[in-house]
Parts: C-alpha cells; structure tokens; sequence
C-alpha cells in the first residue's frame, strides 16, 4: 500500500458543487501538505498543517478550505467549484526534521465543467 | 518570499547521451535544502536528488549529480547515460531550514524527452 493515499484519483464535478479530496498517509508525519499542478507554474501550496490543531494558508488559498481530522488524515473542500479550479491535486507530508523532502500523493485529477 | 525558476521548458537528449536541466532561485537565507523531483506518466512525484546547502560538496545518486552553486544561487541536475525511463516532467523545489517556515516551493517544470 501507498505511503501517501489520495482519493478520489479522478473526478469530473460540475461548476457550483462542494467537492472534498480526501488524503491518509501511513508515515507517522506531522507535517501535511496540499499542492495544486498547472501546465507552466509547477506545484503552488494551498494549505499546509503543522499538526491536528495547526492550519496555514500557502499561496493561493482562496476558494479552498481544509480539516485536519487526524494526524494521518487530511482533507481539501472546493466549497462551491469553479472552472479554473481544473488543475492536478497533490497531497503531501513530512517529518519535522528540516532536511527531509516531502512524499506525495498520486494525485488527484480534477475537471471542473 | 522565496522562487524557484526553471528557464528550459521542454528539453531532449539522445539515449545513452548526457543532459543537464537548469535550476536557479532566489532567497535571502543562507541554510536550506533544495531538491529535484521527477514526474513520470504515472503523475507520481518521484525524488531524484536532494542538496544541503551547508554542503560544499555536490550531491551524486548514481547516473544522477547537481551542480549547485550557493553565491549564483544555481542548482542544476545532470543525467548522464540517459535512458528512456528519465523521460519525464523534472521540478527543482527549495526548503527553508526554518523550522516553522519549511514548506517545499517548486519551479515550472522541464520536460524531458529521450530519444532511442
């Protein structure tokens, strides 16, 4: 089994609707991430938590929100989506040590029509 | 707020040749890490090479090796031997050494694409 579990790994979902990404990591981290991937702009964070009851907005927060519901268990809600939320999401974590790099997900595809 | 460029959007080499992805960033702080990721078809983001930046000595994992150069703030990746498993979409990232100030920032993206 993946370390890093995201679900669904596909999704077609239509303008307007509340969807939910879910992510489980079996590493023990404390550190969990979400990522979103556009053709030409690389990964940009969406939100990031540092533990159950620390959550921080990344750099294009906006239009997302986040729970923390476990130490293994974090989840991203497009509240009502629209289309140019079309984009690959990535779950991921890390330990605390500073000189580890972060373990992904595979990915969420999203298609906002 | 730190940035991660990668200038080479799509890049080619033959089998077996050599081929050198470039990386530079920018950043006020003196003790950080910095990474190459490699994104096959799968979608899975795949880690090829990592660099402390308190190291002088550059990072080599096999046919893998970085050139990082701390005062020109370039990280770039070479590939040698290339084989048609590295074809694929390659980030640079940077991490803080701050504890509370550690998330990963990426570049673009290169592709690569290896000829047989």
């Amino acid at each position: 089994d993946a370390d890093v579990t995201q679900t669904p790994r596909n999704r077609i979902t239509k303008t307007g609707k509340r969807i939910m990404l879910e992510c489980s990591q079996t590493k023990g981290h404390d550190r969990m991430y979400w990522y979103r991937q556009d053709p030409g702009l690389g990964l940009r964070l969406i939100y990031y938590s540092f533990d159950v009851k620390d959550i921080n907005k990344g750099e294009i927060s906006d239009g997302y929100s986040v729970s923390r519901q476990a130490q293994a268990k974090f989840s991203l809600s497009l509240e009502s989506a629209i289309p140019n939320q079309t984009a690959l999401y990535f779950c991921a974590t890390s330990g605390g040590q500073t000189n580890t790099e972060a373990f992904f997900g595979q990915g969420t595809r999203l298609t906002v029509v | 707020a730190q940035t991660v460029t990668q200038s080479q959007p799509e890049m080619s080499v033959q089998e077996a040749e050599t081929v050198t992805l470039s990386c530079t960033y920018d950043t006020s702080e003196s003790d950080y890490y910095l990474f190459w990721y490699k994104q096959p078809p799968s979608r899975q983001m795949i880690l090829v090479i990592r660099q402390e930046a308190y190291k002088q000595q550059n990072a080599t994992e096999n046919r893998f090796s970085v050139n990082f150069q701390k005062a020109a703030k370039s990280f770039s990746l070479k590939i040698s031997d290339s084989q048609l498993g590295d074809a694929a979409m390659y980030f640079c990232a940077y991490r803080s050494a701050l504890y509370n100030n550690n998330d990963m920032r990426f570049g673009a993206g290169t592709r690569l694409t290896v000829k047989p």
